[in-house]
């Protein structure tokens, strides 16, 4: 089995400062995990993702995450938001390296809000 | 280049009528295809699969079902709907290796009313 918490709904920042959007997961396997973001109406598109490389994982738009097994956690942050940066996260987990797409299990979503 | 493409944008629909949402992607072939459901302050919810034509796996018993009649073309239908069948319906599509990035359509905010 496997779940993932996001633990804010909704994250305000002021323009130019840092970004951290957290995320905790639970599985039973050894999981991949994703960030995807959401622009309102539209579909998602892939920030980042962590597939047992390296545990610091860089993304699109200056996003980062860091997958941290002893916490069970993969938290997504920037260190200076803009204005373009607000939109819905997703964190989304994987069974496994081993396993496609039908076995995903997404976040309730973190609604971020860029203060100009 | 790959490109997925998912109408109508929106569609209100009364309760007890037909749906019919078409997803369609180019640029490759054999595709996983994917329906998905977001209900609002909510996560997405798998309602379907298909890794070829004609094979359809559900993930949720449901009101709704979903055919793939073409490689590149994936349907999802209703006969009759109701209220609960309100949200934003997404497509997606992913090349079929494990862990490749899903690729999402546009897509569909239907209303029943």
């Amino acid at each position: 089995a496997q779940s993932v918490t996001q633990l804010d709904s909704h994250v305000s920042v002021s323009e130019g400062t840092p970004v951290l959007l957290r995320c905790n997961y639970s599985s039973s396997y050894s999981p991949s995990l994703f960030w995807y973001v959401q622009h309102p109406n539209k579909g998602l598109q892939l920030l980042l993702k962590y597939t047992s490389a390296a545990t610091l994982v860089k993304g699109i738009n200056g996003f980062e995450a860091e997958f941290k097994k002893s916490e069970t956690s993969f938290h997504l942050t920037k260190p200076s938001a803009h204005m373009s940066d607000a939109a819905e996260y997703f964190c989304v987990v994987s069974r496994g390296p081993n396993f496609g797409n039908e076995k995903l299990t997404f976040g309730t979503g973190t609604r971020l809000t860029i203060i100009p | 280049s790959q490109t997925i493409h998912q109408w109508p944008a929106t569609l209100v629909q009364p309760v007890g009528s037909p749906l019919s949402l078409e997803c369609t992607v180019e640029g490759t072939s054999n595709p996983n295809l994917y329906w998905y459901r977001q209900a609002a302050g909510r996560g997405l919810q798998l309602l379907f699969y298909s890794v070829g034509i004609g094979q359809i796996s559900s993930e949720v018993p449901q009101n709704l079902s979903a055919s793939r009649p073409q490689d590149r073309q994936f349907i999802l239908s209703s006969k009759k709907l109701l209220l609960s069948d309100s949200g934003f319906y997404l497509c997606a599509w992913d090349p079929g290796q494990v862990v490749s990035e899903a690729f999402f359509g546009q897509g569909t905010r239907l209303t029943v009313v």
